[in-house]
């Protein structure tokens, strides 16, 4: 398996603009996770899925956020309108089960400027 | 909710040398712990993981970690470290039937010759 693919690694934007972020789980795993990583905050865990199903969106900093899984092998983060406070690395991630110890596996992450 | 402290935000130490990187964790019920390894401009990767049984979980490039549940710590060690161990390391910690992982603010362990 190609592992967790996500797309754009790069993405410099300025600020007000609408950014999305895409993410392709692994094949077979039923959760997914979307995550926040910076200097500041460390990592932090934004919203997770199951089964295409929002399970999880007490991290979303603002309405500004958003996210979908129109499928189990699609998912998209929006920002609507991005802001210089939103650069950071968004990693997603996906797992079989991690309620029985189930790991996660990351995507590279896509790098977020906001000028 | 289950919550994790790394001790350590920088440990610098030399080539060969052991290495014990720290972690705390907080939780009302029984939990799952992890350490996972970060590579630059790279995404996490699983070094070990402690379910159950045996305290000691051995992992992937030598390292392993020691889970205790009277100190609620779960120390990451190595006896040996190498260049390529140069890294931030995260450890994380999920609830038993829960799904949310929650991670620490991480270790950079850099390794100098």
């Amino acid at each position: 398996d190609a592992g967790v693919i996500q797309s754009p690694r790069h993405e410099v934007t300025e600020m007000g603009q609408e950014v999305t972020l895409r993410c392709k789980p692994i094949s077979g795993h039923d959760y997914l996770f979307w995550y926040r990583q910076t200097m500041m905050r460390g990592l932090e865990l934004l919203i997770y899925f199951n089964n295409n199903v929002p399970i999880d969106d007490s991290g979303m900093p603002e309405d500004r956020f958003s996210a979908k899984m129109p499928n189990a092998s699609f998912s998209t983060l929006k920002i609507q309108p991005s802001e210089p406070r939103d650069s950071a690395v968004y990693f997603c991630a996906s797992s079989l089960i991690p309620g029985e110890g189930g790991e996660l596996f990351f995507g590279e992450g896509s790098r977020l400027t906001v000028l | 909710a289950q919550s994790v402290t790394q001790l350590d935000s920088q440990v610098p130490v030399f080539e060969e040398a052991p290495v014990e990187l720290r972690c705390n964790y907080s939780s009302s019920v029984s939990v799952y712990l992890f350490w996972y390894v970060q590579y630059p401009n790279q995404g996490l990767q699983l070094l070990l993981k402690y379910l159950s049984g045996s305290t000691l979980v051995k992992g992937i490039n030598g390292f392993e970690a020691e889970f205790n549940k009277s100190q609620t710590s779960f120390h990451l060690r190595k006896p040996s470290v190498h260049i390529s161990d140069t890294a931030e390391y995260f450890c994380a910690v999920s609830r038993v039937n829960n799904n949310d992982m929650r991670f620490g603010a991480g270790t950079r362990l850099t390794v100098k010759p």
